[in-house]
């Protein structure tokens, strides 16, 4: 079965500084998909950036990036620059590829980041 | 990418009473998926539509109580039937795809 753990309940940075929420993850399929999410107050579940266990490079969109070590299985999620919107929940998830596209998340229990001006 | 609108975005309601939520995707997609997220926890799939067959739904979740509709490739309804202040949550739809993205979420209060 697919688990992933967030071991952060809760993170707090500086404005403008860098930040890194861990994830890592646990599956015996050899081809899955990772996902962070943003979740602000209002609920709404946003979309930040996607990593392929084939992919040679770590994905980046924006400030986002995410530093995928595939031995250590982890895929943790930095946020350059960081601005006082960026405060919010955030959640790690996978999807077994194998499934296909079309097949569930499973999400970690996500992170709690506080922006301070 | 795919927009996705689902409404309504909040409401509060009485125990005893059902709520249809709806979420209307801009192109055709496969699979929907309706997920829960209860106060202070994570998302949990509740169960999956796809278009002209019956919803398959996760362990926990019946028919019964959270029954739902998928009549074309850009349309589902979630209903949450015979609420109790238990079934307050956030419920999301969402979308196959490399991005898997989300609907704003409905924010549910039973009183």
């Amino acid at each position: 079965a697919q688990k992933i753990t967030q071991t952060q309940p809760g993170m707090f940075v500086q404005e403008k500084e860098a930040v890194t929420l861990d994830c890592t993850y646990d599956t015996s399929d050899p081809s899955y998909g990772l996902f962070w999410y943003k979740q602000p107050s209002s609920g709404e579940m946003i979309f930040l950036i996607y990593q392929g266990s084939y992919d040679q490079q770590n994905a980046t969109e924006g400030r986002y990036s995410l530093n995928f070590q595939k031995a250590r299985k982890s895929a943790n999620l930095v946020i350059s620059a960081s601005q006082l919107g960026d405060s919010a929940m955030y959640f790690c998830a996978m999807r077994d590829v194998a499934g296909g596209s079309n097949y569930k998340l499973t999400f970690g229990k996500g992170t709690l980041l506080t922006v301070n001006p | 990418s795919a927009v996705i609108s689902q409404k309504p975005s909040r409401d509060i309601c009485q125990r005893g009473t059902s709520l249809t939520i709806q979420c209307q995707v801009d192109s055709q997609v496969t699979m929907m998926f309706w997920y829960r997220q209860q106060p202070g926890q994570s998302l949990t799939l509740i169960a999956t539509a796809n278009q002209g067959s019956e919803a398959t739904y996760e362990s926990g979740f019946v028919i019964d109580k959270f029954p739902i509709s998928r009549p074309n490739l850009t349309f589902s309804t979630l209903t949450v039937s015979n609420m109790s202040p238990e079934d307050s949550s956030i419920y999301l739809c969402s979308v196959g795809g490399r991005e898997a993205f989300f609907g704003q979420g409905t924010r549910l209060t039973v009183v």
